[in-house]
């Protein structure tokens, strides 16, 4: 079956560590890659993609990876802020009938602390 | 540049009642898509319009759900009847183009509306 997986469990770091976040995914041959960012109440707010024949795409303090073969992306957000403290989203595209459409994985928690 | 509008924000509905939902997506924006969070989840895409015309709507519960984008711009969502599991933010996006394996899309959401139904 089609599965995309994040951490489901909160991700706690203290200010100025570098936080990991992981997508795995099965069954799935997307396009391109995307993280977003979901504050509470809000919608997600896009932040970075990164397509298939890329390794990795950097921006400001964000910097991701994608590794097609292990079907995997790595997000990370260096020097960490309680700012950055959200619910951060991978989504895939997938290419089908002329259109790319998102499919969503769960989301993993991250909490900053001071 | 203005965002993605959504209304209502809230929305308190009995069971078997109707409800909708609008959003008027940033100008020039040709896709339009509607997703439905579960609490503790990741938005799963009920329908997505390329101008007016749908081009994938294989997630949405057509025997209860309707959607509907007018001359390409407004869109409109509507639950008749609602069931509990319906309870949920309901989040309209848009994005400039989404044709081409390899076209960029960003996608750019509004705040969501929370209906739950009791």
């Amino acid at each position: 079956s089609q599965k995309i997986e994040q951490n489901s469990e909160a991700l706690n770091i203290q200010e100025g560590k570098t936080a990991t976040l992981t997508c795995n995914y099965t069954n799935y041959s997307p396009a391109y890659l995307q993280w977003y960012r979901q504050d509470p109440g809000r919608g997600p707010v896009f932040l970075l993609l990164i397509r298939e024949n890329e390794k990795e795409k950097r921006k400001e303090r964000l910097k991701v990876t994608f590794d097609t073969t292990l079907k995997q992306s790595l997000f990370h957000i260096t020097a960490s802020q309680p700012a950055d403290s959200a619910t951060y989203l991978c989504a895939l595209a997938l290419y089908s009938g002329g259109y790319n459409k998102l499919i969503f994985g769960a989301g993993t928690r991250l909490a900053v602390h001071p | 540049e203005a965002g993605v509008a959504q209304s209502p924000r809230y929305k308190i509905i009995e069971k078997r009642q109707s409800v909708a939902f609008w959003c008027n997506p940033i100008s020039g924006h040709a896709t339009l898509y509607w997703y439905q969070q579960i609490l503790g989840q990741g938005p799963k895409l009920l329908i997505q319009f390329q101008n007016n015309g749908v081009v994938d709507d294989s997630q949405l519960p057509k025997d209860r759900f309707s959607a509907e984008r007018l001359k390409g711009v407004d869109s409109t969502l509507k639950i008749q009847p609602a069931k509990l599991e319906d309870s949920a933010v309901y989040l309209c996006a848009s994005s400039l183009r989404s044709t081409a394996r390899s076209s960029y899309n960003e996608q750019f959401f509004g705040p969501g509306t929370r209906l739950t139904v009791l």
